[in-house]
C-alpha cells in the first residue's frame, strides 16, 4: 500500500514569509508525527497526533511554529515570519497508534524548506 | 531527559568487512530501542527494534541488543555489502514519559567499497 507522502518535497522561500508543509499518512493510522532534521544531525521531535487533536506539542521551537490535523488524516506544518535558522528537512511519520512498544512509526520522504 | 549517544561516522568499511556501530542511552522509564536507516535519496526506514532487555533484534543479516546494564544497543553486521551503505540512526522511545516520539541520535554514516 501507499506510504506516507510529504509535499512538497522542496520549498525555497524568503525570510519572514510563511509556509505551509503537508503530510498523507498512510492510510487508517490514527497517530502522526512531525520532526525535524538539521544538516548532520538526528530528527528532533516536534508535534504529536493522535486523531484530530494534538497529544504533545512541546517539541514545537516557538509560537512561529503551528501544525494541524482537522480530519484526523492530512496535517499540515505551518511557519509563520520564516527565519534562516527554519532550514531543514521536515519529516513526518505516522503509526497505527497502539499503545506500547508494538507500535511502529512510518517515516515519509521529507521536504526540504531552505529559507534565504 | 532522554537521549542517545552514537559513534560519529563516517565509517568506510571495504565489502565482507565487520561492521559495529555503537549507541548508547539515558532514559528515565523502560525504553524501547531502534535503528532506522536511511539510504541515499531515501526516507528513514526502521531496521530493527528490541522493546525489553536482552532482546535481540534482527534483519537484513544486522542484529542489536538491548543490553540494560550497559543501556546499550549496538548496532552489529558480520558482512557488509556495498549496498548497505547509508546513514543509521539510533533511536528511543520511553514509555515511562510521553507516549510519542522518538529520540534520534545525530546518525552515523557508513560506506561500503568494493
Amino acid at each position: 500500500g501507499a506510504g506516507v507522502s510529504q509535499t512538497p518535497s522542496n520549498k525555497v522561500t524568503e525570510k519572514g514569509k510563511y509556509v505551509e508543509l503537508r503530510c498523507d499518512p498512510i492510510s487508517g493510522h490514527t497517530a502522526l508525527y512531525w520532526y525535524r532534521q538539521s544538516l548532520g544531525q538526528g530528527p528532533e521531535f516536534l508535534i504529536y497526533f493522535q486523531g484530530t487533536g494534538a497529544a504533545d506539542d512541546s517539541g514545537l521551537p516557538n509560537d512561529r511554529f503551528f501544525a494541524v490535523r482537522p480530519e484526523g488524516s492530512v496535517s499540515t506544518l505551518k511557519i509563520q515570519r520564516t527565519e534562516r535558522g527554519d532550514s531543514a528537512v521536515y519529516l513526518c511519520a505516522s503509526s497505527r497508534g497502539l499503545a506500547g512498544p508494538a507500535d511502529t512509526q512510518y517515516f515519509g520522504p521529507g521536504t526540504r524548506l531552505t529559507v534565504l | 531527559g532522554n537521549s542517545v549517544t552514537q559513534m560519529e561516522g563516517p565509517v568506510t568499511l571495504s565489502e565482507e568487512a565487520f561492521l559495529t556501530i555503537n549507541c548508547t542511552y539515558t532514559a528515565t522509564g523502560y525504553p524501547s530501542l531502534f535503528w532506522y536507516v536511511q539510504y541515499p535519496g531515501e526516507g528513514l526506514q526502521l531496521l530493527l527494534k528490541a522493546t525489553k532487555a536482552d532482546d535481540k533484534g534482527s534483519n537484513k543479516g544486522f542484529e542489536a541488543t538491548y543490553r540494560k546494564e550497559t543501556t546499550s544497543f549496538h548496532l552489529e553486521k558480520g558482512s557488509v555489502q556495498v549496498s548497505d551503505s547509508a546513514v543509521y540512526f539510533c533511536a528511543l522511545k520511553d514509555y515511562g514519559g510521553s507516549q510519542g516520539n522518538l529520540i534520534f541520535g545525530k546518525g552515523t554514516k557508513l560506506s561500503v567499497k568494493p
